[in-house]
């Protein structure tokens, strides 16, 4: 079974504070997708990473794929309310594309 | 601008009753997929189509059978509900053929209980 480990699970931070999302594996993507899905609705992409060791912003989102790419981060500069949401991170597989989902990280930003 | 929309939004069924969820996509997307999502474990993917007439079993098809009815519309069939099948079904579509890279565009989901 192919796992994609997502670490925090939860997290609950004050507006204005710094954050670190990851996503690990011991396999290998072709690329790996970053998803941010409020209540109610369903995921939307925010950034696709497809290059070891590539980083790639989103405003005060930051996100890096490892350079053997079995790995991601997201950062968050400055958290604001409406950052508030589960993110989700996806990794296609080198092998067969196969798109592997992580659980997800529910991200609550207070005021 | 619709993307992808899923029918109904919310759905109470008895145990072994039937139902299908429907999904039409307007973005003249190759690829669909019906994942379900539970807490805790993430999306799971229970079929997909990379074509109209194609289909293919994701991680957890059993209890379920789809339809890929042309390009635009992709349904999913209960036919024999279980409480284990309560669960948020996400539809999704994708401008690949196949499995790739390319980036998943969702519904909002149904949500399905089971009683």
């Amino acid at each position: 079974t192919q796992l994609l480990e997502q670490s925090p699970q939860f997290l609950s931070i004050q507006e204005g504070e710094n954050l670190t999302v990851y996503c690990n594996s011991s396999s290998v993507f072709s690329s790996l997708q970053w998803y941010r899905q409020e209540p109610g609705e369903g995921p939307v992409l925010l950034v696709t990473v497809v290059t070891g060791g590539e980083v790639k912003k989103l405003k005060r989102l930051t996100f890096q794929f490892g350079d053997a790419r079995k790995d991601s981060s997201l950062h968050i500069t400055a958290a604001q309310t409406g950052d508030t949401g589960l993110y989700l991170c996806a990794g296609a597989l080198a092998s067969n594309y196969q798109l592997i989902w992580g659980a997800g990280t529910k991200l609550i930003i207070k005021p | 601008n619709a993307g992808v929309t899923q029918t109904p939004k919310f759905q109470v069924l008895k145990t072994g009753q039937s139902m299908t969820l429907q999904c039409a996509q307007d973005m003249n997307h190759n690829s669909m997929y019906w994942y379900r999502q539970d807490p805790g474990m993430g999306l799971r993917l229970i079929y997909y189509s990379a074509s109209e007439g194609t289909t293919d079993k994701g991680e957890v098809p059993n209890g379920y059978n789809v339809s890929r009815l042309n390009k635009r519309e992709f349904s999913l069939r209960l036919e024999s509900a279980a409480p284990s099948q309560t669960s948020v079904y996400f539809c999704a579509s994708s401008e690949a053929r196949d499995r790739s890279n390319q980036p998943q565009h969702f519904g909002d989901g149904t949500r399905l209980s089971i009683l």
